[in-house]
């Protein structure tokens, strides 16, 4: 079975640029979660999707946005970056809720 | 609402010698609690789950944590250190939210290894 794949894997942006993040769900994982990790600290959730629909929220502005496909993979869209939206962008699929997996991450830093 | 707190954010120990890396939970209800590790510029990955079946959870790489409900504690342990084994430690309880269930992380604790 394959396991998350995440791209890019580094990514560098302008301030007020806009930038898309993708993910492949590993296979039989119907629900893809994101998560944003500033340098040394935990990831902190951003949304959920189930079935092509956002399901949960975390405590992120509208320009965090989110698509997940038919195949159920997934997009996370950030528009008018800030600096401190630099950060490590971990997506990961689940099942049921109990079994997730990660993928490694996309590097995003805003200069 | 659901929330983690790891006791320390830094351990040292030598190789060969126990790790125990401490983690305290808050839940309303029974929890599910896991520990994920992430080695430097990697993703996370899963050490163990509790799910309210055996409360002593044996997971990969000899790691092993016990769930305590008397003291709100899922404690991560491993008998002797490797050197392999240095990275972030993260203690992660599951928190609903809407219709959905996402993962609130502890604020991590770093582990080294020395000779």
């Amino acid at each position: 079975e394959t396991g998350v794949t995440q791209s890019p894997t580094h990514l560098i942006k302008t301030r007020g640029q806009q930038v898309t993040l993708r993910c492949s769900s590993q296979s039989g994982h119907n629900t893809v979660s994101w998560y944003q990790q500033a340098l040394g600290q935990g990831p902190q959730f951003i949304f959920q999707y189930y079935r092509e629909e956002e399901n949960g929220r975390g405590n992120f502005p509208p320009r965090f946005s989110g698509l997940q496909f038919p195949n159920y993979s997934s997009e996370l869209n950030v528009n008018a970056l800030e600096l401190d939206d630099s950060a490590l962008y971990l997506c990961a699929s689940s099942s049921s809720g109990y079994g997730y997996t990660f993928g490694s991450g996309t590097r995003l830093t805003v200069v | 609402a659901q929330s983690v707190t790891q006791l320390d954010s830094h351990v040292s120990v030598s190789e060969g010698t126990p790790v125990l890396l401490r983690c305290n939970y808050s839940s309303s209800y029974s929890p599910s609690l896991f520990w994920y590790v992430q080695h430097p510029n990697k993703g996370l990955q899963l050490l163990l789950k509790y799910t309210s079946a055996a409360t002593l959870v044996k997971g990969i790489n000899g790691f092993e944590a016990e769930f305590k409900k008397s003291e709100t504690s899922f404690h991560l342990t491993k008998p002797s250190a490797h050197m392999s084994d240095a990275a972030e430690y993260f203690c992660v309880v599951t928190t609903n939210t809407g219709t959905a269930s996402k993962l609130t992380f502890g604020t991590g604790t770093r582990l080294q290894v020395t000779l």
